[in-house]
Parts: structure tokens; sequence; C-alpha cells
């Protein structure tokens, strides 16, 4: 099984309706990340959260929102989603630890509005 | 802010050439790390080396070597004798160690190794 899960792995949906995209880990880390891939654009941070209390913004989080319902669990939420959503979204985890470890990535998730 | 920049988007060439992708970034914090990162067309991205700023030794694993230089703020990577596999998109990102260590990616290359 993969240190890090994501669900579903691809999901279209429509315009306007509420989407949930599931990540757990079994790293045990304590940070968690979400980003999206767009191409040309490389990968851009949504949130992230150090631990279950601790959510923050990233740098494109505007029109998502999340959860973290574990320290194990994170979930990215598209209230009304719209088409330029479109993308490949990654879920990550990094350990707080002394120096920066590499993070570890999800297999992808690819959300098509249309 | 940082920052991170590839500036091949394309890279083409024909199997067993050597081939070097370039990385510039930049970055206020004297303790930072940089990493490469493979993605093949199957979606999923693979971890292929972090280096800290500390650690001006370049690296090499295999057919893979990586250059790092402070002076010019660059972490080239090269791949010699080429293969087919690969072909795939290649990140490079950096990750400042006072912030939350979300990495900041640059846009890419892709690298295409013809038969």
């Amino acid at each position: 099984d993969a240190d890090v899960t994501q669900t579903p792995r691809n999901r279209i949906t429509k315009t306007g309706k509420r989407i949930m995209l599931e990540c757990s880990q079994t790293k045990g880390h304590d940070r968690m990340y979400w980003y999206r891939q767009d191409p040309g654009l490389g990968l851009r941070l949504i949130y992230y959260s150090f631990d279950v209390k601790d959510i923050n913004k990233g740098e494109i989080s505007d029109g998502y929102s999340v959860s973290r319902q574990a320290q194990a669990k994170f979930s990215l939420s598209l209230e009304s989603a719209i088409p330029n959503q479109t993308a490949l979204y990654f879920c990550a985890t990094s350990d707080s630890g002394q120096g920066a470890t590499e993070a570890f990535f999800g297999q992808g998730t690819r959300l098509t509005v249309v | 802010a940082q920052k991170v920049t590839q500036a091949q988007t394309e890279i083409s060439v024909v199997e067993k050439e050597d081939v070097t992708l370039d990385c510039v970034y930049e970055t206020r914090d004297t303790t930072y790390y940089l990493f490469w990162y493979k993605q093949p067309p199957s979606g999923e991205l693979v971890f292929l080396i972090r280096r800290n700023s500390f650690d001006e030794q370049n690296e090499i694993s295999g057919r893979y070597s990586w250059n790092f230089q402070k002076s010019t703020s660059s972490f080239n990577f090269t791949i010699t004798a080429s293969q087919v596999v690969d072909s795939a998109v290649y990140f490079c990102a950096l990750s400042e160690a006072g912030s939350a260590r979300q990495l900041t990616f640059g846009s890419g290359t892709q690298l295409t190794v013809l038969p």
C-alpha cells in the first residue's frame, strides 16, 4: 500500500457541485499539504497543516477549503467547483523533525470540472 | 520570497546523449533545501535528490549527477547516456528552513528521449 493515498484518483464533476478530495497517510508525519498542478505552472500550494489544530492558507487558497480530521487525514474541498479548477491535485506529507526531509506525495487526483 | 526558475520548457534528445536540466533559485534564507522530482507519464512524483544549502558537494547517482553552485544560485541536473525511460517532466523545488517546509516548485522541464 502507498504511504500517501489519495481518493478518488480521477473525478469528473459539474460546475457548481461540491467535491471533496481525500488524503490519508501512514508515514506518521505531522505536516500535510495540498498542491495543484497546472500545465506549464508546476505545482502550487493550496493549503498546509502543521497538525490537527493548525491550518494555513497557501499561495492559491481561494475557492478551496480543507479539513484535518486526524493526523493521518487531510481533505480538500471545492465548495462550488468551476472549470478553471480542472487540474491535477497532489497531497503531500513531511516530517517536522530537524532538517527538511523530502515531501512524500500521493499519486494525484485528476479533477475535471465541466 | 522564494522562487525557482526552470527556463527550459522542453528538451528533446536522442538516446545515449547527455542532457542537463537547469534550475535557478532565489531565496533570502541562508538555510534552505533544494530538491529534484521526476514525474513520468503515469503522473506520480518521484523524489530524486535533496541538497541542503551548506553542502555544495556535487552528487552522482548512477547516470544522474547534480551540480550545486551557491555563487550562481543554481542546482543543475545532468543525465548521462540518456534512455527512453528517462522521458518525463522534471521539477526542481526549494524549501526554506524557516518556512512551513512547503516546497516552491519550478514550472518543470519536459524531457523527451528519442530512440
